[in-house]
């Protein structure tokens, strides 16, 4: 039973355009999401967050919105570099500080100079 | 620096061995977790400790047994190994306030 779907195993955009990168999930308890990133050969790193209070939040090049209702969240990435170019993972956790992390299976993002 | 660091970082054994993966923080972190890779590209949990406690057990065969010696390091011990334990096992730590930060994994291949 995948918890957190990323439908989307690859994607392709062009250097300096808008990378959307989408993310569901099933379980109403989780309330805390976060997106990593993740480069062959290394472990995933941390990107940016959002708490189920929120509807988004900003760093930088990187944005993420959750629309609860849906049960769906995005990372935009803007404008795309091609050191974006990784595979990104949707985790979400049912509550911040005791995280058991459910991952989705990834999308790979690959940024066209 | 390497926050969580994990070796070997590549494994490779016959049906049967026993293994061990090892993992140590320097962060100072309260949680530490392994996670299993698998060739379908899942990232599921396996178990997590608090302070040498463990906390999180998913439905892992017994021949998974995680060992905390104390907060800043978790090793893994899988005995009796079979083709299905190929994966990649990534160690990652955290606490109350910081995210998940992760190892560099351990891909381990059973032959």
């Amino acid at each position: 039973d995948q918890q957190v779907k990323q439908n989307s195993p690859s994607l392709s955009v062009q250097e300096g355009r808008i990378s959307i990168l989408n993310c569901d999930y099933t379980n109403s308890m989780f309330d805390y999401f976060l997106w990593y990133k993740k480069y062959p050969a290394e472990g995933p790193t941390f990107l940016i967050s959002i708490s189920s209070i929120k509807d988004k939040n900003e760093d930088g090049r990187f944005t993420v919105f959750l629309n609860k209702s849906a049960k769906h969240l995005s990372l935009h990435i803007v404008p795309s570099q091609p050191g974006d170019s990784a595979v990104y993972f949707c985790a979400a956790s049912a509550n911040f500080g005791n995280e058991k992390l459910t991952f989705g299976t990834g999308t790979r993002l690959t940024i066209i100079p | 620096d390497t926050a969580v660091s994990q070796t070997p970082k590549y494994l490779v054994t016959q049906m049967g061995n026993d293994k061990s993966i090892k993992c140590e923080q320097n962060l100072g972190h309260d949680t530490m977790y392994w996670y299993k890779q698998d060739s379908k590209k899942f990232l599921k949990i396996m178990f997590s400790y608090n302070n040498k406690e463990l906390i999180i057990n998913e439905t892992v065969p017994n021949r998974f047994s995680p060992k905390s010696p104390d907060k800043a390091h978790l090793n893994l011990h899988i005995n009796s190994l079979e083709l299905g334990d190929s994966a990649v096992y990534f160690c990652a730590s955290s606490s109350v306030n910081t995210e998940a930060f992760f190892g560099q994994g351990t891909r381990l291949t059973v032959v």
